[in-house]
């Protein structure tokens, strides 16, 4: 049992480029998420999705996309990388939204620069 | 809308020394709070969490929290900390009742020998 895998762990771009940060879990869990960690600032919610097919926009959304074809799998794409996304991104998920009794899963983050 | 917010950045203790992270919340609605924890390097994990009920909540690792309702308050603490409690502590919650959390800007606790 993984849990929630990130890959990659590091990844410099360079300005405009594009890339997938990828996200997989094995918990059969419906809910996953993707945040944004800056110093200073705390995690910030980009995008979330409630189940495949399903997904909404968290608090800073601009910039990214995704998409959640199966349960298992929610991918962010980065289509024109700017320096203000250079972060530690963190894909995360739950069994439940409002069931306060199932934490956040973390995974263990991709740190990327974009210079 | 339900929203946290943490106001030590970073704080410094000897080993031993008491521990409190203050973590304040707007009110909206049913209050679900929650204090995740990073170790260096590692990902978020979950110290404990406060639905109702009891206001004192304890966790992992000795570590408790009180919700103080007249306060709006949900102060994390530790009567002795470890070297080992090194790390980042985010407050989190609900922005309303059925959407993802919102975390505060996170406490770095750096302990020292």
């Amino acid at each position: 049992n993984a849990g929630v895998t990130q890959t990659p762990k590091f990844r410099i771009l360079k300005i405009g480029q594009s890339m997938t940060l990828q996200c997989a879990q094995d918990m059969n869990h419906n809910y996953m998420y993707w945040y944004r960690q800056d110093p200073g600032m705390g995690l910030k919610l980009i995008y979330y999705s409630v189940g495949a097919g399903i997904t909404d926009k968290g608090e800073v959304p601009n910039g990214y996309n995704v998409s959640r074809s199966t349960t298992e799998d929610f991918p962010l794409r980065l289509e024109l990388a700017a320096p203000s996304q250079t972060s530690v991104y963190f894909c995360a998920s739950s069994y439940s939204l409002t069931d306060y009794n199932s934490p956040l899963h973390f995974g263990n983050g991709t740190r990327l620069t974009v210079t | 809308a339900q929203s946290v917010s943490q106001h030590n950045h970073h704080v410094i203790l000897s080993e031993a020394a008491s521990l409190e992270l203050g973590c304040n919340y707007s009110y909206g609605g049913t209050v679900n709070l929650f204090w995740y924890v990073q170790y260096p390097g590692q990902h978020l994990q979950l110290l404990l969490k406060y639905f109702s009920g009891d206001p004192l909540v304890k966790g992992i690792k000795g570590f408790e929290a009180e919700f103080i309702k007249s306060k709006f308050s949900f102060n994390l603490r530790k009567p002795s900390v470890q070297w080992s409690d090194t790390a980042e502590y985010f407050c989190a919650a609900p922005p309303s009742g059925n959407t993802p959390l919102v975390f505060g800007k996170g406490t770095r606790l750096s302990v020292i020998a």
